[in-house]
């Protein structure tokens, strides 16, 4: 069964570090999805992408973050300087289709990133 | 805006014992609705969803129906196994944008054989 893939699984990285978050959704998939989840708080929405561009963004998804799809498989989250706060679960997905409220996100296991 | 509102865990339960996690929404609109769960060191798996009221979604003996009502969608299962403890997340989809998701907090469930 398809599934979506993330790495590394656990990043521990200095402050001020920037790091690459990398994704491969399943291969038909159209709509691309980052979320987080700081501990022990709610998970979510950063930005979504579609068509090599994104498509909605958070008030989270600041200046510092940026996402690409450099290959046509692969789909990453950079945060370019990485702040304490930045630590938190990373989540990756992606669905077929975005245009109705119907669809099913497919996600990924997760990136824990530490920030020290 | 919208969101979700999930009962806090963690949630221990003995083993067939009956399951209820609280969910409730504020939306604009009437969402699709959705429950994930999440077994340790796993992605986030859809167990099941609700696209309208009335609706009920369900799979592997969970169920949960949409409540325009009461804007609920409470998670049950008749009988919990110990292979159920994982933790819940209640979540919406946005009906405007990219349909992105809005999620509770999620509720962590044990059970014990």
């Amino acid at each position: 069964e398809p599934e979506v893939t993330q790495t590394p699984s656990h990043q521990v990285t200095q402050m001020g570090q920037e790091v690459i978050l990398r994704c491969v959704p399943i291969s038909n998939h159209l709509y691309f999805y980052w979320y987080r989840q700081i501990l022990g708080q709610k998970v979510e929405f950063l930005v979504s992408f579609y068509n090599n561009e994104i498509s909605e963004k958070s008030e989270i998804f600041d200046d510092q973050f940026s996402v690409e799809r450099p290959d046509g498989s692969n789909f990453t989250l950079k945060i370019r300087s990485t702040k304490l706060e930045d630590s938190a679960m990373y989540f990756c997905a992606s669905s077929a289709e975005g245009g109705n409220s119907y669809n099913e996100q497919f996600f990924g296991p997760g990136t824990r990133l530490t920030v020290l | 805006g919208n969101s979700v509102t999930q009962m806090e865990g963690p949630v221990t339960l003995s083993e067939e014992a009956f399951l209820t996690i609280n969910c409730t929404y504020t939306a604009t609109g009437y969402p699709s609705l959705f429950w994930y769960v999440q077994y340790p060191g796993e992605g986030l798996q859809l167990l099941l969803k609700a696209t309208k009221a009335d609706d009920k979604g369900s799979n592997k003996g969970f169920e949960a129906t949409y409540r325009k009502e009461t804007t609920s969608f409470h998670l049950e299962k008749g009988s919990v196994q110990v292979s159920d403890s994982a933790v819940y997340f209640c979540a919406l989809s946005s009906l405007s944008g990219t349909y992105k998701y809005i999620f509770g907090t999620g509720t962590r469930l044990k059970v014990l054989a």
